[in-house]
């Protein structure tokens, strides 16, 4: 099973500021199959990025990401009130041993 | 545009069973996988198995081998996800999503998307 660890736990920035979230996998991701998700109270998940690097239908372009084989990481350029969110990144290319990360808790400073 | 409706919230009792649905509409449901993902009060997301509707074939995360059971009737669109011998450990929200796509004779890893909107199972004596 390939485990994915989020960095930070938490991350308190200010609207307008740019975040950066880290995900790191145990083993080699196979063929980026690296996706993002948002998560608000209450909601479910909101799937952001996949493949890595392409944003899903409808995500704003300030939310990036990046990264190959075992180091990922997630980028909002400038952030907007509704992005403060937990954050998830999923691995889904070993399937059927899917795995998620424990999650980023992303709040206002 | 797929949606994934799911049922109710439940209270069961401890060692007791529950059958959670979720109805696919709008869109092809055999092409698709749907897994089952929980998420205990105000912890992280726990990838449960998946059903192949096309083929009926379910894969089970370790933990929950023996425990957990997915099914699927292509007739409804609906699959279920039924888990037993509950203990307050399972009190969660549960979804179902979308996921990998099924063409003949592969499967392509496809990320999660849509996914229900949940279902609250509280286990309690």
């Amino acid at each position: 099973e390939i485990v994915l660890t989020q960095s930070p736990g938490t991350l308190s920035l200010s609207p307008g500021e740019r975040a950066t979230l880290s995900c790191r996998a145990s083993q080699s991701v196979s063929s980026s199959y690296l996706a993002w998700y948002q998560q608000k109270p209450g909601q479910a998940p909101r799937l952001l990025i996949y493949g890595a690097s392409s944003r899903a239908t409808g995500i704003p372009d300030r939310f990036s990401g990046s990264g190959s084989g075992t180091d990922f990481t997630l980028t909002i350029s400038r952030l907007e009130p509704e992005d403060f969110a937990v954050y998830y990144c999923q691995q889904y290319g070993s399937s059927p041993g899917i795995t998620f990360g424990q999650g980023t808790r992303l709040e206002i400073k | 545009q797929v949606q994934l409706v799911q049922s109710g919230a439940e209270v069961k009792k401890p060692g007791s069973s529950v059958k959670v649905s979720c109805k696919a509409s709008g869109g092809t449901f055999s092409s698709y996988t749907i897994s089952w993902v929980r998420q205990a009060p105000g912890q992280g997301l726990e990838w449960m198995g998946r059903i192949i509707p096309i083929l009926g074939i379910a894969n089970y995360a370790q933990k929950f081998q023996g425990r957990v059971t997915i099914t699927a009737d292509k007739s409804t669109s609906t699959a279920y996800m039924e888990l037993s011998s509950l203990r307050s450990e399972d009190t969660a929200v549960y979804y179902c999503a979308r996921g990998d796509r099924v063409v003949p004779a592969a499967i392509h890893p496809q990320p999660f998307d849509p996914w229900g909107q949940g279902t609250l199972v509280t286990v309690s004596s």
